[in-house]
């Protein structure tokens, strides 16, 4: 089966700019999330979707920080304005709604603010 | 949140060496699962475990859940220089449906 698609795979802006990532579940995988990594750390949780619905986003920096999944299949992921801070790896990731479901990412997106 | 302490943190070693690492959870886990990442790429499922005891093998690699649910191991057999990488755990605790990562043990295999 096809993996998580994820582009761009790079990105460079200035801050106080805007970016949008995108990502494609594999197909039938209900639950979408998106994680930030910063170098050298494990994948921080941002916000979980479950089909089109949200389901946690606690961690979320809902005043610069904003994602949809509007028709419960592909996500989009935007920073508004970016901080130096926001640098990192956005990682999508997804698995079916069973219990017993591995979580599998797509190859993220290299963000850099300068 | 909820904590995973992974170890060791780094670990450098001769090609032929067995690497062992493990997670360790202050709380009960439904699901254990070990990734590898090599830069640039995000991380590579190499084995999932969903019962406390379970012992599952991926070619060279063999991890186990723990009896008490709050830890899990990873073991890789005669390492070869592809196993580079960084590898993380990744938990599933007893309530909630987040899963919440380890800091990850970076592997370097010398020749």
């Amino acid at each position: 089966e096809a993996g998580v698609a994820q582009s761009p795979r790079y990105k460079i802006i200035e801050k106080r700019q805007s970016v949008a990532f995108w990502c494609n579940p594999i197909s039938g995988h209900a639950t979408l999330y998106w994680y930030q990594q910063i170098l050298g750390q494990g994948p921080k949780l941002l916000i979980q979707f479950q089909n089109n619905g949200v389901v946690d986003d606690s961690q979320l920096p809902k005043d610069r920080f904003s994602a949809e999944r509007l028709k419960g299949v592909d996500s989009t992921l935007k920073i508004q304005p970016a901080k130096l801070e926001d640098s990192a790896v956005y990682l999508c990731a997804s698995r079916r709604t069973a219990a017993n479901s591995p979580l599998h990412f797509g190859n993220g997106t290299r963000l850099t603010v300068t | 949140g909820q904590q995973l302490n992974q170890s060791p943190q780094s670990m450098f070693i001769q090609e032929g060496e067995d690497v062992s690492m493990n997670c360790t959870s202050s709380s009960i886990f439904n699901t254990w699962l070990w990734y590898k990442q090599d830069p640039g790429e995000g991380p590579v499922l190499l084995i999932a475990l969903y019962k406390a005891g379970e012992l599952t093998s991926n070619g060279r690699l063999t991890a186990q859940f723990g009896i008490t649910r709050k830890d899990s191991f990873l073991n890789i057999s005669a390492s070869i220089p592809s196993d580079v990488g960084i590898y993380f755990c990744a938990g599933l605790p007893n309530t909630g449906n987040q899963f919440y990562f380890g800091t990850g043990t970076s592997l370097t295999v010398i020749p």
